[in-house]
């Protein structure tokens, strides 16, 4: 199975970007890699998915590596409404995990 | 509103009490899944089901049983529930795409409590 690792835990300033790191230098070339969050006292949400090239839409962009065995998430203007713990995983197939992630603190 | 629904939400039991935690999707997604969350762990997956009457382990299947009878609906059922069952559980569902481009969709979760 595909595994990833991520920091434990970032921090960021209201407004400023935050960049996520993900490593899966494991993935194999099919396997795309997603992104989900989950705020406090919340079920986990989707974020985005890509699968070589970058990827953006209105919660975020995705940068993916050339060599895909690491990706960024982008939180261009973080508020504190992003404040969570995000996750990377290779949903390859169905039986899946999620490890314990990144836990986001935005102060204001 | 596309949604997962778990129900309770809350619940507190004693040991050996059977209980079922429900879960339904009105998305008609095939895949359906439960997981656990427990502090510092992640969210570890206990069962999924790739569609009606089909159904496999995850990570963690011990003391846990499932059933896909009908395509909405994904019970999870602790036959004899134990203080380490305790426990925030979340149920998923997304379409099944051999791209792995398939994308969760999470209920709000139920706190479970065996005392």
């Amino acid at each position: 199975d595909a595994k990833t690792t991520q920091p434990n835990s970032m921090e960021s300033n209201e407004e400023e970007p935050v960049h996520l790191p993900c490593n899966h230098s494991t993935i194999s070339g099919t396997d795309y890699i997603h992104w989900y969050r989950q705020l406090p006292s919340q079920g986990p949400e989707y974020v985005i998915h890509g699968l070589t090239s970058n990827v953006n839409n209105r919660m975020a962009s995705l940068a993916i590596a050339e060599d895909r065995k690491s990706s960024t998430l982008i939180l261009h203007r973080a508020t504190l409404r992003d404040a969570a713990v995000y996750y990377c995983i290779p949903p390859r197939d169905y039986k899946l995990s999620f490890g314990a992630g990144t836990t986001v603190t935005v102060r204001a | 509103e596309a949604q997962v629904t778990q129900n309770p939400r809350y619940l507190i039991t004693v040991t050996g009490k059977k209980l079922t935690v429900t879960c339904s999707q009105n998305m008609n997604h095939e895949y359906m899944s439960w997981y656990r969350q427990d502090p510092g762990l992640g969210l570890r997956q206990i069962y999924y089901s790739m569609n009606v009457e089909v159904t496999d382990k995850g990570d963690v299947p011990e003391g846990y049983k499932v059933s896909r009878k009908e395509k909405r609906n994904f019970p999870l059922i602790l036959e004899s529930p134990s203080p380490n069952q305790t426990s925030l559980y979340f149920c998923a569902s997304s379409l099944v795409r051999g791209s792995g481009a398939n994308v969760l969709t999470f209920g709000a979760g139920s706190r479970l409590t065996v005392l």
